[in-house]
């Protein structure tokens, strides 16, 4: 089945580790994001690729990195950088006009 | 900075009623409008999307635009429990990548 796949669907951290978040895509979509979920702030945009090797910050990319080596995959890595991480994470593509969503991952700092 | 405003909720009509969803945005050159809908701990999901040239019906949902006063509705017919959820509204503008808004609870009672 075609779809976005995002693991681990629940992650727990330990303040001062990076964490990484994966993302694969089978829907041959070129463009890839990485949303911010928290309670009563709507999605926030953290990183974006329209290409392959190719990506843009968003509107709150401190704390975060990304890669995009492959066309299928889109990691997001939190970093100890990033002070309040505990959120809803959601990975989406694109196609045409359209943005679909994978089905999230959570993060918790312990 | 390109806004998009949707009153939080919750809204709630009893069952078979008609639900409408408002979403007002502030980028008067937006083209694209998107409804998505969200259960509590689930991803966002495509309800549907409407064109600056035309409203659009899909069931018992509609989508209505006003340009005139920039604001986009969706309106659900026949309300369901299973209507119940958060409902965001997107807008798009060409390209770009679209702002979404904080979402509007709904619930259906029965």
């Amino acid at each position: 089945d075609g779809g976005i796949t995002q693991s681990p669907k629940y992650l727990f951290r330990k303040e001062g580790q990076n964490v990484t978040l994966s993302c694969e895509q089978n829907l041959n979509h070129d463009a890839m994001y990485w949303y911010r979920q928290d309670p009563g702030q709507g999605l926030r945009l953290i990183y974006y690729s329209q290409i392959v090797n190719d990506f843009q910050k968003g509107d709150i990319a401190e704390g975060y990195s990304v890669s995009r080596e492959k066309k299928e995959s889109f990691p997001l890595t939190v970093t100890s950088a990033q002070k309040n991480p505990t959120a809803f994470y959601l990975c989406a593509s694109k196609t045409g006009n359209t943005i679909y969503f994978g089905e999230g991952s959570w993060l918790t700092v312990v | 900075q390109k806004e998009v405003e949707q009153n939080s909720g919750p809204l709630s009509v009893p069952e078979g009623a008609i639900a409408s969803l408002n979403c007002t945005y502030s980028d008067r050159g937006s083209q694209s409008f998107f409804w998505y809908r969200q259960y509590s701990g689930k991803s966002p999901e495509l309800i549907m999307f409407i064109y600056s040239n035309g409203d659009k019906e899909d069931g018992r949902f509609t989508a209505q635009l006003n340009k005139a006063s920039q604001y986009v509705s969706l309106l659900i017919r026949d309300s369901q429990p299973s209507d119940s959820a958060t409902y965001l509204c997107a807008v798009k503008r060409g390209s770009y990548i679209p702002t979404f808004g904080r979402g509007t609870s709904l619930i259906v009672h029965p």
